[in-house]
This record gives C-alpha cells, structure tokens and sequence, in this order.
C-alpha cells in the first residue's frame, strides 16, 4: 500500500515556465488536498477536492490550477512560475468528513 | 476552525514521557482535536484525534480536558526518532481550512 505518492521529489525551474506536481493515492479516498510550505511556516491550503470533477479553491490559489478527472489522482499545475512560489508542496488525502490526512513526503521547488 | 496556541519548542529525554500542551480555548461543539508531526523534510504524519474523551493508539494518548479548551499529546517512551515538530489542530466537520500554525519543536536527547 504505497498511500499517497508525490512526484518529483525535487524540481528546479526558471521563471515563467510551466510544470504539473503529480499526486496520487491508491486509498479510494475522496478528498485529497494541495498544501504550500514555506521555512519555518505551517502548511497553507492551495486547492482541494471532494470528489471526481469536484475542485475548490483554498488559502493560496493564485498561480495554480487543478483537475480531478479520476478519484486517484490529482495533479497541480504551475501556469507560470514565479520566484514566490519557491516551496515545498504536500498532497493530501483523508477518507471523509472527520477522518485524519494522509499526506505525500512532498515536492521541493526552487523557482529561479 | 479554532485556533490553537502551542509552546514553541520542549525538550525530552529518552525513554521518559513527552507531554505536549495546546491551548484551543475557542474550539466550539463539532470541532475535534487533531495532532499531526513532522520530521524534517517529510510529510505530515497524523498522530492522534479525539472530540470529547481521551484517545490511545499505539503511537501516543491524547488528553482532552472536561471543559475541551486544551489538551495534551503524550508520547509515553520519547525515542530519538520522536524528535519533529507536532503539530495541535482544530476542525469541524465543513471541508475549510486545515491550519497547521507553527507547532512545537520537541527535541529528544540521549
């Protein structure tokens, strides 16, 4: 059972490139989530979903976009990078309503 | 969702028990008590949550006071690979925003 599995690890891209976080999990969760982290802070909701087809916007949404066409992946998409989005993202998933997240080891991305 | 107030930092010997106290005075009726750690450059892992009574699992017990306004996190036997920051949480039921705060920084030492 891998849980949730972010890919890259780490990524390093120029300013006003493109790119697309990959997050899966194999759970059969519903709701799965995009954080930020920046030093020293906690975690800031990006994007989140609560089903197939079903996205929303959270804290951060600026810069990024997202897409649920499957119930196990949920892909985050830099449009054009900037330098502030310099961070380390974190996908989530949790089961339902009230039940704990179950989060990636997250993708490091430096933005020169 | 409530907020939480956390020590910043605690140290812990080996082989005794951490206790970890959050403060979440304004926490109302639905909202539960979520504690989550991370060790450095890894994802969240959760810990433990409660709404009313006093949780166990094989990780840690979570103490809820009666009137619910804080609780502590209590590793029984801190090892050295307990050292990460914990971080204390409070949600409801509605989907909002799962503010992870600054957390305590727990340092286990030999």
């Amino acid at each position: 059972n891998a849980g949730v599995t972010q890919t890259p690890k780490f990524q390093v891209l120029k300013t006003g490139q493109s790119m697309t976080l990959q997050c899966a999990q194999d759970m059969n969760h519903e709701y799965m989530s995009w954080y930020r982290q920046d030093p020293g802070m906690g975690l800031r909701l990006i994007h989140y979903s609560v089903g197939a087809g079903i996205t929303d916007q959270g804290e951060v949404p600026n810069g990024y976009n997202v897409s649920r066409s499957t119930t196990e992946d949920f892909p985050l998409r830099l449009l054009s990078a900037a330098p502030s989005q310099t961070s380390v993202y974190f996908c989530a998933s949790r089961q339902g309503e009230a039940q704990p997240q179950h989060f990636g080891d997250g993708t490091r991305l430096s933005i020169l | 969702d409530a907020k939480t107030t956390q020590p910043t930092s605690m140290d812990c010997a080996e082989g005794r028990a951490a206790n970890l106290p959050c403060n979440h005075s304004t926490i109302s009726g639905n909202e539960y008590v979520y504690w989550y750690r991370q060790i450095h450059s890894q994802g969240p892992q959760y810990i433990i949550h409660g709404l009313k009574n006093n949780e166990t699992n094989e990780m840690a017990s979570l103490i809820i006071t009666e009137d619910r306004k804080s609780s502590t996190l209590i590793l029984p036997h801190a090892t050295l690979r307990d050292t990460a920051v914990y971080y204390c949480i409070v949600r409801g039921y509605s989907w909002g925003k799962l503010q992870f705060g600054a957390g305590t920084q727990v340092v286990v030492t030999p």
